[in-house]
């Protein structure tokens, strides 16, 4: 079973933030915070990770909080092409890459309006 | 850079056939995980290969069986199709030694069993 609790849709005005919230409250130490997007019709695509601190890329932001118990994706400017379900995964990376199969939830289906 | 192809794109087949799914992973990858999607669903992990062996499997009966070739790309097999296995099959590959990093997932395979 999943690990993580998301909102099954949220709306966000185009050129505002997206805020996608995520509870992973039995989260372990070693594990990390993974989001993932699938836009209709496609595989699923990486967005960003991180264990503890905040983390920041070309697509998005991940703050975690300090107890490590939630986590929230930031999209800084929303456009139609965000459009998509976003799943949030937690994952142990101790075990090396090859074997850290990624469950996935039911996700967030973001609704960007014009 | 190619990214993960899969083939074909779209598949009917009728109960109780067999289905064969193929995946180049993309270049680099060494790894290679297959994932069920059902219709409004998450995707479902299948089973991961890694040095032409399966590494790791999810909670799919025998009728599922795979193989990685030495090239790395990879065959999704399953026997006795049931309509229940309608869904979007992906492939998503990964390299070992990057630890924590995320995978590259495939368009998918649609399957339609009738």
């Amino acid at each position: 079973d999943a690990k993580t609790t998301q909102p099954p849709s949220m709306d966000c005005a185009e050129g505002r933030a997206a805020n996608l919230p995520c509870n992973h409250s039995t989260i372990s130490g070693n594990e990390y915070v993974y989001w993932y997007r699938q836009i209709h019709s496609q595989g699923p695509q990486y967005i960003i990770h991180g264990l503890k601190n905040n983390e920041t890329n070309e697509m998005a932001s991940l703050i975690i909080t300090e107890d490590r118990k939630s986590s929230t994706l930031i999209l800084p400017h929303a456009t139609l092409r965000d459009t998509a379900v976003y799943y949030c995964i937690v994952r142990d990376a101790l075990l090396g890459g090859a074997t850290n199969k990624l469950i996935f939830g039911t996700g967030t289906l973001l609704a960007v309006q014009p | 850079d190619a990214g993960v192809t899969q083939s074909p794109t779209h598949l009917i087949k009728t109960r109780g056939q067999q289905v064969t799914l193929r995946c180049s992973p993309k270049s680099g990858h060494d790894t290679v995980s297959w994932y069920q999607q059902a219709l409004g669903q998450g995707p479902q992990f299948i089973f991961q290969y890694y040095e032409e062996e399966e590494r790791q499997r999810g909670n799919f009966p025998d009728r599922f069986s795979g193989h990685q070739f030495p090239n790395y790309s990879s065959e999704l097999n399953v026997n006795a199709l049931l309509l229940g296995d309608s869904a979007l099959y992906l492939c998503a590959s990964s390299f070992i030694g990057q630890g924590s990093y995320g995978y590259t997932f495939g368009s998918g395979t649609r399957l339609t069993v009738v």
